[in-house]
């Protein structure tokens, strides 16, 4: 397998842009988390769904972020308008509620507010 | 103005030593703990897990002791290597019949030559 899948890497954008991030967990996992990573915070937990279903979003920030998981293999996290403060790495992960395993990371998107 | 950063803990020690990471979690209720581990650019990555109904787990080079009385947990590195310098996270499971990984801040480990 080829691991939690994030898109893009890298994301530059300007005050006011609509910004969406991409994932694709493991095949056969069925919780996704969204992280947020930042000098300042740490690692926060934005958001995690199970079984496509959002369980507990009472770390998005604002209004301005919403996440969606359409389907068991794609979720997507979206920043709209964006700001100078948002930026970040964000980092999705998966894990399987079944087997009770560890949440397994993606290598991040690296967003960059202007 | 000037940025304040999270001020990470670091620990220094030379190759070859072992070392010890400690992490205090809050929540009387979490059952599951992880330790994770992140270089640079990189995402976090999974080194030894412990439940709640244990105090040790040993895995290749590392061990995890749980001491629920006093919510504490600690990773043991034996025989540090270079490539063990890194920054290392503990994580407590807050969920009920899901998980809900809430990270410490995270302590910085580097490997002395």
């Amino acid at each position: 397998d080829a691991g939690v899948i994030q898109s893009p890497r890298h994301e530059v954008t300007e005050m006011g842009q609509e910004v969406t991030l991409r994932c694709k967990p493991i095949s056969g996992h069925n919780s996704l988390f969204w992280y947020r990573q930042t000098m300042m915070r740490g690692l926060e937990l934005l958001i995690y769904f199970n079984n496509n279903v959002p369980i507990d979003d009472s770390g998005m920030p604002e209004d301005r972020f919403s996440a969606k998981m359409p389907n068991a293999s794609f979720s997507t996290l979206k920043i709209q308008p964006s700001e100078p403060r948002d930026s970040a790495v964000y980092f999705c992960a998966s894990s399987s509620r079944a087997l009770n395993t560890e949440a397994f990371f993606g290598q991040g998107t690296r967003l960059t507010v202007v | 103005g000037e940025s304040v950063g999270l001020h990470l803990p670091t620990l220094s020690v030379q190759e070859g030593d072992n070392s010890i990471i400690n992490c205090a979690y809050s929540n009387s209720a979490s059952d599951y703990f992880i330790w994770y581990k992140q270089e640079s650019g990189k995402g976090p990555q999974f080194i030894i897990d412990i439940r709640s109904n244990m105090d040790k787990r040993q895995g290749q080079r590392v061990t995890v002791l749980l001491n629920k009385t006093v919510k504490h947990l600690s990773l043991q590195i034996a025989a540090t290597q270079p490539g063990d310098s890194a920054v290392y996270f503990c994580a407590e499971n807050r969920g009920q019949g899901a998980q809900k990984l809430v990270f410490g801040q995270g302590t910085r480990l580097t490997i002395n030559p």
